[in-house]
């Protein structure tokens, strides 16, 4: 089965720091991975994606980086802002469906 | 990209009582797909509505319960039938651009009684 568990499931942190997002997957055959922000009271919106064969990817001050091979991503959030303040949830595309499978996603709180 | 909205954003309903939401997309799409987002739990897909034929349900879900209309490319409407507590959440509405990136709408949340 499908799954894509992320940690932590919140996270509060002071203004102006750095934090770092973890997800684990085990979707099979995988063709994508993408991390979405959700802010409160809003769709989700799409941060970065990335596929087999790339290790990093950025967005601003977003770090996306994957190890296709553990099947792990993680999103670094450098020097983070309040309007940071969101869920942040990673998707993850099989080769074998057109529905993606989603992660629970991780709330952070960003604190002036 | 896609612009999506929905109506209404939120409601609160009394448990019995069915509501239905818009989603009206700003280009013409193949796919529109409706999720439901519990509390503390992941997107989960209920349907996925093409233009001029019956909506595919996932496992869990059921026309009866979960009515999808789609008259046009541009819009499509998911009902909440004889709601109960249990249907509370927020229901998104979502199509697929370019790189299969996926859009979504405002969300409407619902609270029911």
């Amino acid at each position: 089965k499908n799954q894509v568990e992320q940690s932590p499931q919140s996270l509060i942190i002071l203004e102006g720091k750095n934090c770092t997002l973890q997800c684990n997957y085990t979707v099979s055959p995988f063709s994508n991975l993408r991390w979405y922000k959700q802010d409160t009271g809003r769709g989700p919106v799409s941060l970065t994606i990335m596929t087999f064969s790339e290790n990093t990817k950025s967005n601003g001050r977003y770090t996306a980086t994957l190890d296709a091979d553990t099947k792990q991503s993680s999103l670094h959030i450098t020097a983070s802002q309040l309007s940071d303040s969101a869920s942040y949830i990673c998707v993850v595309k099989s080769g074998g469906s057109y529905i993606p499978t989603f992660g629970r996603g991780t709330s952070l709180i960003v604190h002036p | 990209s896609a612009v999506i909205s929905q109506k209404p954003s939120r409601d609160i309903c009394q448990r019995g009582t069915s509501l239905t939401i818009q989603c009206q997309v700003d280009s013409q799409v193949t796919m529109m797909f409706w999720y439901r987002q519990q509390p503390g739990q992941s997107l989960t897909l209920i349907a996925t509505a093409n233009q001029g034929s019956e909506a595919t349900y996932e496992s869990g879900f059921v026309i009866d319960k979960f009515p999808i209309s789609r008259p046009n490319l541009t819009f499509s409407t998911l009902t909440v039938s004889n709601m109960s507590p249990e249907d509370s959440s927020i229901y998104l509405c979502s199509v697929r651009g370019s790189q299969e990136t996926q859009y979504f709408g405002p969300g409407t949340r619902l609270l029911v009684l």
